[in-house]
């Protein structure tokens, strides 16, 4: 999705906070924002989702900004197995179709 | 209850052969999505079933491409006359139907086409 911009790889040390951001400045009020992350050769797998309030789940927070243009991803421990691509993904509010930017390839540092 | 299934994982065909991908999403997940992933880029939408009926295409999805869903439960997804575009990872996922519009989609691992 051209919307949806990405970097494409980050770095953490294990152990270490990770904060993935992404920019979806152009978000109809009513999308979700939503991230997945990908290991080679598998399917996305859901980490969690959004509207406007920030959420916390066992696997991860995500900060949405007052304004909707952005939000960030915050894996609060990252491991070895974190390493993955990680998908900011705009889904719309009526048929649940997901426009998914060109994802972030995060490594995870021994 | 052992997530989405694709069948077959890979599929290597010839340039014009048709061929034919099945999924069995989770039991009574009444939604049903198929999306194609190139290397190195994000899953691309193609279609969507709510039980049998198929609600939204992409138009991505040429004339070629069918995907049906005949009992609102496994869907195939057929590409006839293939191309050398078309090579790509087909994913399908399946996501229960809560009554809110936004809920966890479940993916399976896909089914990489190759067309040589």
């Amino acid at each position: 999705d051209a919307k949806t911009t990405q970097p494409n790889s980050m770095e953490s040390n294990e152990e270490e906070p990770v904060h993935l951001p992404c920019n979806h400045s152009t978000i109809s009020g009513t999308d979700y924002i939503h991230w997945y992350r990908q290991l080679p050769s598998q399917g996305p797998e859901y980490v969690i989702h959004g509207l406007t309030s920030n959420v916390n789940n066992r696997m991860a927070s995500l900060a949405i900004a007052e304004d909707r243009k952005s939000s960030t991803l915050i894996l609060h421990r990252a491991t070895l197995r974190d390493a993955a691509v990680y998908y900011c993904i705009r889904a719309t509010n009526t048929g649940n179709q997901f426009y998914f930017g060109t994802g972030t390839s995060l490594t995870v540092i021994p | 209850d052992t997530g989405v299934s694709q069948d077959p994982r890979h599929k290597i065909t010839k340039r014009g052969q048709n061929v034919t991908f099945r999924c069995d999403p989770i039991s009574e997940h009444n939604r049903l999505y198929w999306y194609r992933q190139t290397l190195g880029q994000g899953p691309e939408f193609l279609t969507y079933f709510q039980n049998e009926a198929q609600l939204e295409k992409s138009r991505l999805l040429s004339d070629r491409f069918s995907a049906e869903r005949p009992k609102g439960s496994f869907s195939t997804l057929e590409i006839q006359r293939t191309e050398q575009g078309d090579s790509a990872m087909y994913l399908c996922a399946s996501s229960p139907n809560t009554g809110h519009s936004n809920t966890e989609a479940f993916f399976g691992q896909g089914t990489r086409l190759t067309v040589v």
